[in-house]
């Protein structure tokens, strides 16, 4: 089947400017994970979705930040207010409810903020 | 914040060689796994290591766990050109359900 799709894979900006992130789970995966990785560094968990319950938004790095999910398909990250600190690969990972924690992740939306 | 971190930040050998990178974290852990990354875009899941085991082996690759030291290693044998990723360990906190990735080890295999 299917794996994890992103959109668009390369994005770039003017800083001020708001965008959106689109990440397509493979389907039956009720786990949902945006994660940040700067040039040359590890992954920054950003947000968490599960099923109905309220996402862990632990990670977000500020409230320009915000993510959405319908029910447990297709997810949004938005990032108002674009600032050049902003520019990295955002990563979007989908995983069963099962006890193993293997994440499964897409390509990745590569954001230029100029 | 990250937990894990990855030693060497970066590993250049020769192909046939083996790699052998190290990965410590903070915390007590459900289980510690083990992604690569080829050219900064997604990452694949390699191996998944539970708390209770302390090694495992799929093909050419052979991780080890020690939670007495909070440490983990993984071992490419037989290096080929095509292992040249980054690779990163992640581990997963009890009752947590995200996974907090280590800075990564950058895997150069010279032909």
């Amino acid at each position: 089947g299917a794996g994890v799709s992103q959109s668009p894979s390369n994005k770039v900006t003017e800083k001020g400017k708001d965008v959106e992130l689109r990440c397509d789970p493979i389907s039956g995966h009720t786990a949902l994970y945006w994660y940040r990785q700067r040039l040359g560094q590890g992954l920054e968990f950003l947000i968490y979705f599960q099923g109905n319950s309220a996402p862990d938004k632990s990670g977000l790095p500020s409230d320009r930040f915000s993510a959405e999910r319908t029910g447990e398909s297709v997810s949004t990250l938005t990032i108002q207010r674009t600032q050049q600190e902003d520019s990295a690969v955002y990563l979007c990972a989908s995983k069963t409810s099962g006890a193993s924690n293997e994440q499964f992740f897409g390509p990745g939306t590569r954001l230029t903020v100029l | 914040s990250q937990q894990g971190e990855e030693d060497p930040q970066a590993l250049s050998i020769q192909e046939g060689e083996n790699a052998t990178m190290n990965c410590s974290y903070k915390t007590s852990i459900n289980n510690l796994q083990w992604y690569r990354q080829n050219s900064g875009r997604g990452l694949v899941h390699l191996i998944l290591i539970r708390s209770n085991e302390r090694e495992k082996h799929s093909g050419r690759l052979r991780v080890t766990l020690d939670t007495s030291k909070k440490s983990s290693s993984l071992l490419i044998t037989a290096s080929r050109a095509a292992d040249t990723a980054s690779y990163f360990c992640a581990t997963d906190e009890w009752g947590a359900q995200k996974l907090v990735f280590g800075q990564g080890t950058r895997l150069t295999i010279n032909p």
